[in-house]
Protein backbone atom coordinates (compact mmCIF):
# COMPACT_ATOMS: atom_id res chain seq x y z
CA UNK A 1 0.00 0.00 0.00
CA UNK A 2 2.20 2.93 -0.80
CA UNK A 3 1.06 6.25 -1.03
CA UNK A 4 0.22 8.39 -4.26
CA UNK A 5 3.23 11.00 -4.80
CA UNK A 6 2.12 14.82 -4.44
CA UNK A 7 4.30 18.04 -4.38
CA UNK A 8 4.63 18.98 -0.93
CA UNK A 9 3.71 22.41 -1.96
CA UNK A 10 1.52 24.68 -4.87
CA UNK A 11 1.15 28.22 -4.98
CA UNK A 12 -0.23 30.89 -6.94
CA UNK A 13 -1.93 34.48 -7.03
CA UNK A 14 -5.77 35.34 -6.65
CA UNK A 15 -7.38 34.93 -9.96
CA UNK A 16 -5.22 32.11 -11.65
CA UNK A 17 -5.11 29.06 -11.94
CA UNK A 18 -3.03 25.92 -10.15
CA UNK A 19 -2.97 22.19 -11.24
CA UNK A 20 -1.89 19.76 -8.28
CA UNK A 21 -0.40 16.37 -9.40
CA UNK A 22 -0.87 13.03 -8.09
CA UNK A 23 1.15 10.07 -9.11
CA UNK A 24 0.39 6.34 -8.76
CA UNK A 25 0.71 3.28 -10.53
CA UNK A 26 -0.47 0.43 -12.85
CA UNK A 27 -2.40 -0.92 -9.67
CA UNK A 28 -3.96 1.86 -8.72
CA UNK A 29 -4.26 5.58 -10.39
CA UNK A 30 -3.61 3.72 -13.84
CA UNK A 31 -6.18 0.60 -13.44
CA UNK A 32 -9.20 2.57 -11.84
CA UNK A 33 -11.03 5.25 -12.07
CA UNK A 34 -12.39 5.94 -8.41
CA UNK A 35 -9.54 9.05 -7.78
CA UNK A 36 -10.84 11.84 -5.68
CA UNK A 37 -9.62 14.65 -3.90
CA UNK A 38 -10.41 16.24 -0.74
CA UNK A 39 -9.53 19.95 0.35
CA UNK A 40 -8.82 20.56 4.39
CA UNK A 41 -8.57 23.43 5.97
CA UNK A 42 -6.11 23.59 8.91
CA UNK A 43 -8.26 22.15 11.77
CA UNK A 44 -11.25 21.23 10.11
CA UNK A 45 -12.16 17.75 8.53
CA UNK A 46 -11.38 17.09 4.52
CA UNK A 47 -14.33 18.17 2.38
CA UNK A 48 -14.83 16.02 -0.88
CA UNK A 49 -13.96 18.10 -3.98
CA UNK A 50 -13.59 15.85 -6.88
CA UNK A 51 -14.54 12.10 -6.88
CA UNK A 52 -14.34 9.59 -9.81
CA UNK A 53 -11.79 11.25 -11.53
CA UNK A 54 -13.66 14.28 -12.40
CA UNK A 55 -16.89 14.36 -10.85
CA UNK A 56 -18.06 17.35 -8.73
CA UNK A 57 -20.68 16.95 -5.76
CA UNK A 58 -23.05 19.54 -5.42
CA UNK A 59 -21.72 22.39 -3.80
CA UNK A 60 -18.59 22.69 -5.01
CA UNK A 61 -17.46 25.42 -7.11
CA UNK A 62 -16.79 24.60 -10.82
CA UNK A 63 -13.33 26.46 -10.24
CA UNK A 64 -12.46 23.13 -9.35
CA UNK A 65 -11.94 20.31 -12.11
CA UNK A 66 -10.12 16.56 -11.80
CA UNK A 67 -8.79 14.90 -14.59
CA UNK A 68 -6.55 11.45 -15.13
CA UNK A 69 -3.70 10.41 -17.73
CA UNK A 70 -1.99 7.43 -17.16
CA UNK A 71 -1.30 7.02 -13.67
CA UNK A 72 -1.17 10.35 -12.77
CA UNK A 73 -4.28 12.36 -11.78
CA UNK A 74 -4.49 16.13 -11.67
CA UNK A 75 -6.65 18.76 -9.62
CA UNK A 76 -7.05 22.21 -11.06
CA UNK A 77 -8.24 25.24 -9.25
CA UNK A 78 -8.83 27.74 -11.25
CA UNK A 79 -9.58 31.61 -10.90
CA UNK A 80 -7.75 31.08 -7.30
CA UNK A 81 -9.58 32.67 -4.35
CA UNK A 82 -8.05 33.27 -0.63
CA UNK A 83 -10.33 30.68 0.60
CA UNK A 84 -8.76 28.16 -1.84
CA UNK A 85 -5.69 27.76 0.52
CA UNK A 86 -5.73 24.48 2.53
CA UNK A 87 -4.62 21.24 2.20
CA UNK A 88 -5.62 18.97 -0.41
CA UNK A 89 -5.18 15.11 -0.67
CA UNK A 90 -5.78 12.58 -3.59
CA UNK A 91 -6.86 8.88 -3.15
CA UNK A 92 -7.11 6.15 -5.45
CA UNK A 93 -8.80 2.98 -5.25
CA UNK A 94 -5.96 0.38 -5.44
CA UNK A 95 -7.01 -2.81 -5.47
CA UNK A 96 -8.14 -5.95 -3.84
CA UNK A 97 -10.48 -4.00 -1.55
CA UNK A 98 -7.08 -1.13 -0.68
CA UNK A 99 -7.30 2.59 -0.97
CA UNK A 100 -4.45 4.62 -0.92
CA UNK A 101 -3.72 8.28 -0.23
CA UNK A 102 -1.26 11.03 -1.34
CA UNK A 103 1.02 12.65 0.89
CA UNK A 104 -1.28 15.48 0.50
CA UNK A 105 0.00 19.44 -1.15
CA UNK A 106 -0.46 22.28 0.89
CA UNK A 107 -1.97 25.06 -1.60
CA UNK A 108 -0.91 28.96 -1.11
CA UNK A 109 -2.71 31.70 -1.98
CA UNK A 110 -0.33 34.64 -2.66
CA UNK B 1 -27.97 17.10 6.40
CA UNK B 2 -25.83 14.01 6.57
CA UNK B 3 -24.16 13.92 10.23
CA UNK B 4 -21.52 11.83 11.50
CA UNK B 5 -20.21 12.08 15.25
CA UNK B 6 -17.52 10.11 16.49
CA UNK B 7 -16.86 9.68 20.14
CA UNK B 8 -14.56 7.57 22.40
CA UNK B 9 -11.79 8.91 21.86
CA UNK B 10 -8.89 9.96 24.72
CA UNK B 11 -5.53 8.85 26.24
CA UNK B 12 -4.37 5.23 26.53
CA UNK B 13 -1.54 3.51 27.50
CA UNK B 14 0.50 1.34 24.90
CA UNK B 15 -1.06 -2.28 24.29
CA UNK B 16 -4.57 -1.60 25.62
CA UNK B 17 -7.61 -1.16 24.15
CA UNK B 18 -9.91 1.31 23.19
CA UNK B 19 -13.75 1.25 21.12
CA UNK B 20 -14.59 4.23 18.52
CA UNK B 21 -17.96 4.58 18.13
CA UNK B 22 -19.78 7.21 15.00
CA UNK B 23 -23.29 7.99 15.45
CA UNK B 24 -24.84 8.84 12.07
CA UNK B 25 -27.96 10.97 10.97
CA UNK B 26 -29.30 12.59 7.86
CA UNK B 27 -29.33 9.65 5.72
CA UNK B 28 -30.47 6.13 5.59
CA UNK B 29 -27.45 4.68 6.83
CA UNK B 30 -28.12 1.11 5.90
CA UNK B 31 -27.48 2.06 2.67
CA UNK B 32 -24.07 3.43 2.51
CA UNK B 33 -20.52 1.85 3.32
CA UNK B 34 -19.00 3.76 6.51
CA UNK B 35 -14.88 4.07 6.53
CA UNK B 36 -12.51 4.71 9.17
CA UNK B 37 -10.07 7.48 8.46
CA UNK B 38 -6.74 8.83 10.59
CA UNK B 39 -4.63 11.87 10.45
CA UNK B 40 -1.80 11.68 12.84
CA UNK B 41 -0.59 14.89 14.58
CA UNK B 42 0.96 16.58 11.52
CA UNK B 43 0.52 14.24 8.92
CA UNK B 44 -1.49 13.16 5.84
CA UNK B 45 -4.75 10.99 5.71
CA UNK B 46 -4.79 6.92 6.42
CA UNK B 47 -7.30 5.21 5.39
CA UNK B 48 -8.21 2.48 8.13
CA UNK B 49 -11.01 0.66 7.63
CA UNK B 50 -14.41 -0.01 5.47
CA UNK B 51 -17.55 -2.02 6.28
CA UNK B 52 -20.04 -2.42 3.27
CA UNK B 53 -23.85 -1.48 4.17
CA UNK B 54 -25.02 -4.80 5.63
CA UNK B 55 -22.10 -5.30 6.89
CA UNK B 56 -21.51 -8.71 5.41
CA UNK B 57 -17.80 -7.18 4.28
CA UNK B 58 -15.23 -5.61 5.95
CA UNK B 59 -11.88 -4.55 4.71
CA UNK B 60 -8.40 -3.19 6.40
CA UNK B 61 -4.95 -1.22 6.24
CA UNK B 62 -2.24 -3.62 6.25
CA UNK B 63 -1.41 -1.36 9.74
CA UNK B 64 -4.11 -2.44 11.60
CA UNK B 65 -5.20 -5.52 10.31
CA UNK B 66 -5.19 -8.02 12.98
CA UNK B 67 -5.82 -5.72 15.42
CA UNK B 68 -8.65 -3.00 14.91
CA UNK B 69 -11.87 -4.58 13.94
CA UNK B 70 -14.68 -2.24 12.03
CA UNK B 71 -18.18 -3.40 12.90
CA UNK B 72 -21.77 -1.26 12.32
CA UNK B 73 -25.08 -1.61 14.13
CA UNK B 74 -27.84 -0.58 11.68
CA UNK B 75 -30.84 -0.91 14.09
CA UNK B 76 -28.92 2.13 15.86
CA UNK B 77 -27.30 3.71 12.83
CA UNK B 78 -23.89 3.51 14.21
CA UNK B 79 -20.28 2.83 13.30
CA UNK B 80 -17.36 1.19 15.60
CA UNK B 81 -14.19 0.59 16.00
CA UNK B 82 -12.93 -1.54 18.49
CA UNK B 83 -8.93 -0.88 18.88
CA UNK B 84 -6.80 -3.94 20.43
CA UNK B 85 -2.64 -4.04 21.32
CA UNK B 86 -2.88 0.13 20.59
CA UNK B 87 1.12 1.44 19.59
CA UNK B 88 1.94 4.76 19.82
CA UNK B 89 2.06 5.23 16.13
CA UNK B 90 -1.43 4.29 15.99
CA UNK B 91 -1.98 8.08 17.83
CA UNK B 92 -4.18 10.14 15.37
CA UNK B 93 -7.75 12.26 14.54
CA UNK B 94 -9.80 9.27 13.52
CA UNK B 95 -12.56 10.43 11.02
CA UNK B 96 -15.91 8.51 10.79
CA UNK B 97 -16.43 8.56 6.44
CA UNK B 98 -19.22 7.31 4.70
CA UNK B 99 -18.77 6.44 1.10
CA UNK B 100 -20.49 6.97 -2.20
CA UNK B 101 -21.36 2.84 -2.55
CA UNK B 102 -22.88 0.42 -0.97
CA UNK B 103 -19.41 -0.73 -0.91
CA UNK B 104 -15.78 -0.06 -0.77
CA UNK B 105 -13.07 1.48 -0.44
CA UNK B 106 -14.09 3.95 -3.39
CA UNK B 107 -14.06 7.78 -2.11
CA UNK B 108 -15.56 9.61 0.90
CA UNK B 109 -18.71 12.36 0.43
CA UNK B 110 -19.25 13.28 4.09
CA UNK B 111 -16.86 13.05 6.96
CA UNK B 112 -17.54 13.91 11.11
CA UNK B 113 -15.52 15.93 13.21
CA UNK B 114 -12.31 13.49 14.45
CA UNK B 115 -11.78 11.94 17.20
CA UNK B 116 -8.39 11.91 19.07
CA UNK B 117 -6.77 8.98 20.05
CA UNK B 118 -3.24 9.78 21.83
CA UNK B 119 -1.26 6.37 22.40
CA UNK B 120 1.35 6.88 25.19
CA UNK B 121 4.37 4.69 25.90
Amino acid sequence: QSALTQPPSASGSPGQSVTISCTGTSSDVGSYNYVSWYQQHPGKAPKLMIFEVNKRPSGVPDRFSGSKSGNMASLTVSGLQAEDEADYYCSSYAGNNNLVFGGGTKLTVL
Amino acid sequence: QVQLVESGGGVVQSGRSLRLSCAASGFPFSSYAVHWVRQAPGKGLEWVAVISSDGSNKYYADSVKGRFTISRDNSKNTLYLQMNSLRTDDTAVYYCARDGYSYGPFYFDSWGQGTLVTVSS
